[in-house]
């Protein structure tokens, strides 16, 4: 976890409200992965960069959803406006080089967002 | 379609026993493998791959994960469970069709539970 950086670790916001959600990863990194986790439908994908580049964004699950890379060191998940059922653990993940098939990911600790 | 099934929503082992959790797989070519752990309110870690080479991988804290290419499985071992390992799960497959950016699918994950 220590390799990518979270914040905030919790919010809580009320439906309408705009949420934005940060992602600070370690340098070394060419692509960023942007995950939502709930009980119900588990881990989804909702978009990846590839060198600061969106490539993917298919897993967005509306257009109230955003997401960007402005550089190698920082990317904003953002939600307007936020809705109770966006409620869920947000992770962001960075893949750390290239050897073979890929060594894995390396995740945050998460955001744990609450919409009432 | 490219998938994971993890088909146990939760393994119960006593301490000591050994455990499995199962995965199978769907992926077109030849598999890239990957199983992660979860821990409370963390992000998911790294534990082992399989790219190629010998069916048995080993992995973190004791684990080993067996290929099987004729069963499309990759289930995760442990000799000799613990307490400390109960947490959740999480079996994935490189996304051959992702190119060159390692997109991981994600199966459903499988909450392990080690009582004393």
């Amino acid at each position: 976890d220590a390799g990518v950086i979270q914040s905030p670790r919790h919010e809580v916001t009320e439906m309408g409200q705009e949420v934005t959600l940060r992602c600070k990863p370690i340098s070394g990194h060419n692509s960023l992965f942007w995950y939502r986790q709930t009980m119900m439908r588990g881990l989804e994908l909702l978009i990846y960069f590839n060198n600061n580049v969106p490539i993917d964004d298919s897993g967005m699950p509306e257009d109230r959803f955003s997401a960007k890379m402005p550089n190698a060191s920082f990317s904003t998940l953002k939600i307007q406006p936020s809705e109770p059922r966006d409620s869920a653990v947000y992770f962001c993940a960075v893949l750390l080089g290239y050897t073979g098939g890929g060594y894995g990911y390396t995740f945050g600790s998460g955001t744990r967002l609450t919409v009432v | 379609a490219q998938s994971v099934a993890q088909p146990e929503d939760q393994v119960n082992v006593a301490e000591g026993n050994p455990l499995t959790v199962k995965c199978t797989y769907s992926v077109s070519g030849n598999p890239y493998l990957f199983w992660y752990v979860q821990y409370p309110n963390r992000g998911l870690q790294f534990l082992l791959k399989y790219i190629t080479g010998d069916n048995l991988v080993k992995g973190s804290y004791g684990f080993e994960a067996e290929f099987n290419k004729s069963q499309t499985s990759f289930h995760l071992k442990k000799p000799s469970a613990l307490v400390s390992d109960s947490a959740l799960y999480f079996c994935a497959v490189r996304d051959s069709f992702s190119g060159g950016y390692n997109k991981l699918i994600f199966g459903a994950g499988t909450r392990l539970a080690v009582h004393p």
